[in-house]
Formats: C-alpha cells, structure tokens, sequence
C-alpha cells in the first residue's frame, strides 16, 4: 500500500470558487505529479516536480497552480473554479531512477 | 507522434479463465514500459516496469512481455479473480528528457463475471 494521501476524496463546487486539493507522501520521494483524467480516457499529466522548490508545467495546459515547499506536500490550486475544470486528479511520487510511481486515490471534482 | 494504443477496449470473462491485453507503442527513445491496475475510484497500482532488455516479467498471476521490436507489450492474466475487475493501463516512459516522460494508454476495461 503507497502512503501517499489526497484530500477531499470528493469535491462539489460552485463556479468562481477558488479551491485546493492537498496531496501529500510520507515515502520522502523527490519527484511529485499530478494528473486529470476524465472517464475511460488516459492520464494527462498537468504539474510536476522535482525537489523541493521545483514546479513545472506538464503536457495537458491547465489553468491550476502547484507550490512545493515541503518534499511531503504538492497541493494544487484552482483560483476560480469552472464547469471545464470537471475531472479526476490523480497525485503521484516516485523515488529515482525507474521506481515506479505511486498513485494517490484520487480527487473527483464536480464544478457546477 | 508518440503514442500507446490498448485493445481490446474492453473484455468480459468469466472468472477462472485466463486473457491477454494488448499494447502497441510508437514511443521513441524507449526507456521501460509499465502495466498499471486502477480499480473504479482509485488511483492506478503498478503491476509491472520492464526495460529494454527484459522480454517477460511476471507478478503473481500477471505476466507482462515485451517485444521491443515491433513495439508491443502483452499482459497475461491467469486463472482470473472478480478482483481482477478494473482497467489495465499500459504506460510507456522515453530516454528523452530527465523526467522520463510517461505516455499513456486509455486502458482496457476487464470485468470477471462470476
């Protein structure tokens, strides 16, 4: 089991609201990721990073910001919410070289 | 472009049977191939990570090959399970860039019927 942790597991929220999804990983990995994934469709990658301090932008354009002050926490930041914004976002760690990464739950956002 | 396409889209069997899924790739520089689990609601569980030089590895009752080749990966399941029910996504990471970057399949549905 990866100890790697998201929270709210589920989010409904308005349009124009700002929110956060936390993530966070107790296995000290240096690389973090976040994905969106819509149903039966593949993984996107969105923000990465690779150290403390570290953020880049993935492949998939988002309008949603990362920050990442501690190795343990990669939280993503929606500033104004909308209904496009409706998915899956996945949190992922790994550690060096070919380790494979660990997936968090998941958080299923609901923008109405 | 770089690519991963899965087939079948998805599969239905009846539990005890055994099945094999299919990935082709067009990835390139290839680094390793990796076959995830991701049950509904959940984030995907690694399976397998295969490198260039390997041609099978297996976990349990999963088996992953590779041909890197013709660019294609197979994954066995045998004597299947209910639990087995979940979508089987094939990943393959390139040599192209310090992260190594990740491409993904849209996976394959497999539901076990009892």
């Amino acid at each position: 089991e990866a100890d790697i942790y998201q929270t709210p597991r589920y989010l409904v929220i308005g349009t124009g609201k700002k929110i956060t999804l936390e993530c966070s990983q107790t296995m000290g990995h240096d690389k973090m990721y976040w994905y969106q994934q819509d149903p039966g469709m593949e993984l996107h990658l969105i923000h990465y990073s690779y150290g403390v301090n570290s953020t880049e932008k993935g492949d998939l354009s988002s309008e949603s910001t990362v920050s990442r002050i501690r190795t343990e926490h990669f939280p993503l930041t929606l500033e104004s919410a909308r209904p496009s914004h409706t998915s899956q976002y996945l949190c992922a760690s790994s550690g060096q070289g070919l380790e494979t990464q660990y997936f968090g739950p998941g958080t299923r956002l609901l923008v109405l | 472009k770089n690519q991963v396409e899965q087939s079948p889209q998805s599969l239905i069997i009846l539990e005890g049977k055994n099945c094999t899924l299919q990935c082709n790739y067009t990835v390139s520089p290839f680094s390793n191939l990796r076959w995830y689990k991701q049950d509904t609601g959940r984030g995907p569980v690694s399976l397998t990570i295969m490198t260039f030089s390997e041609n099978t590895k297996s976990n349990g009752r999963y088996t992953a090959t590779l041909d890197a080749d013709t660019k294609q990966s197979s994954l066995h399941i045998t004597a299947s399970q209910l639990s087995d029910s979940a979508s089987y996504i094939c990943v393959v990471a390139d040599r192209g860039s310090t992260l190594g970057r990740l491409y993904f399949g849209r996976g394959t549905q497999l539901t076990v019927w009892p």
